[in-house]
């Protein structure tokens, strides 16, 4: 799986759009991007994934530059809630089962009041 | 729909105790994977089971171990424990097609005296 990069913690202003940068300039052809957060003390959960068209949905949006090689998740008006360590992840999806995610340390997402 | 259960959510062990752990999938789903996680390591991978074999492993010694039955429950085991066996496991279920979209437990808390 490709390595990514991501800054290790961020800040962002209750009810503002929480933009959260990811690099991958080594991806793949094949190699989707996917975003997970894990809020303290909880496991972690799935946010959104996509391969090079924008994808959004209830949660959040997912913003792929053309090159692929980087991506922002953005949640448009963060909440108080939405602390949390957001972790980009990029890996093959069609390798015919869940096998094991790799998490690197991921951004430390801190909302404001 | 019900999620991912753990049990037990808390567990003090000695060292050289064994410990078995159990997760319950979410309803349909057949794939079943585990993950440490600790401070200093963060979020690793262990294995994963689909229909009652493992499909996949991470790079844990053989001390770790697990099985999945036929309704989809898998156990988590771990033998002879050590000091760093301290940690929260996970599990993650998901259909176990290429989607890759994993969906966690609270975890259990494993502490080793």
């Amino acid at each position: 799986d490709a390595k990514t990069t991501q800054p290790t913690s961020m800040d962002c202003a209750e009810g503002r759009a929480a933009n959260l940068p990811c690099n991958h300039s080594t991806i793949s052809g094949n190699e989707y991007v996917y975003w997970y957060r894990q809020i303290h003390s909880q496991g972690p959960q799935y946010i959104i994934h996509g391969l090079k068209n924008n994808e959004t949905n209830e949660m959040a949006s997912l913003i792929i530059t053309e090159d692929r090689k980087s991506s922002t998740l953005i949640l448009p008006h963060a909440t108080l809630r939405d602390t949390a360590v957001y972790y980009c992840i990029v890996r093959v999806a069609n390798r015919g089962g869940a096998d094991g995610l790799t998490f690197g340390k991921g951004t430390h997402l801190i909302i404001q009041p | 729909k019900a999620g991912v259960t753990q049990t037990p959510r808390y567990l003090i062990k000695t060292r050289g105790q064994q410990v078995t752990l159990s997760c319950s999938p979410i309803s349909g789903h057949r794939s079943v994977s585990w993950y440490q996680q600790t401070p200093g390591q963060g979020l690793q991978f262990l294995f994963e089971y689909f229909s009652e074999t493992q499909r996949n492993k991470g790079n844990f010694p053989g001390r770790f171990s697990g099985r999945q039955f036929s309704n989809s429950r898998s156990e988590m085991n771990v033998s002879t424990l050590e000091l760093g066996d301290s940690a929260l496991y996970l599990c993650a279920s998901s259909l176990g097609d290429y989607r890759n979209e994993q969906f966690f437990g609270p975890g259990t808390r494993l502490t080793v005296l």
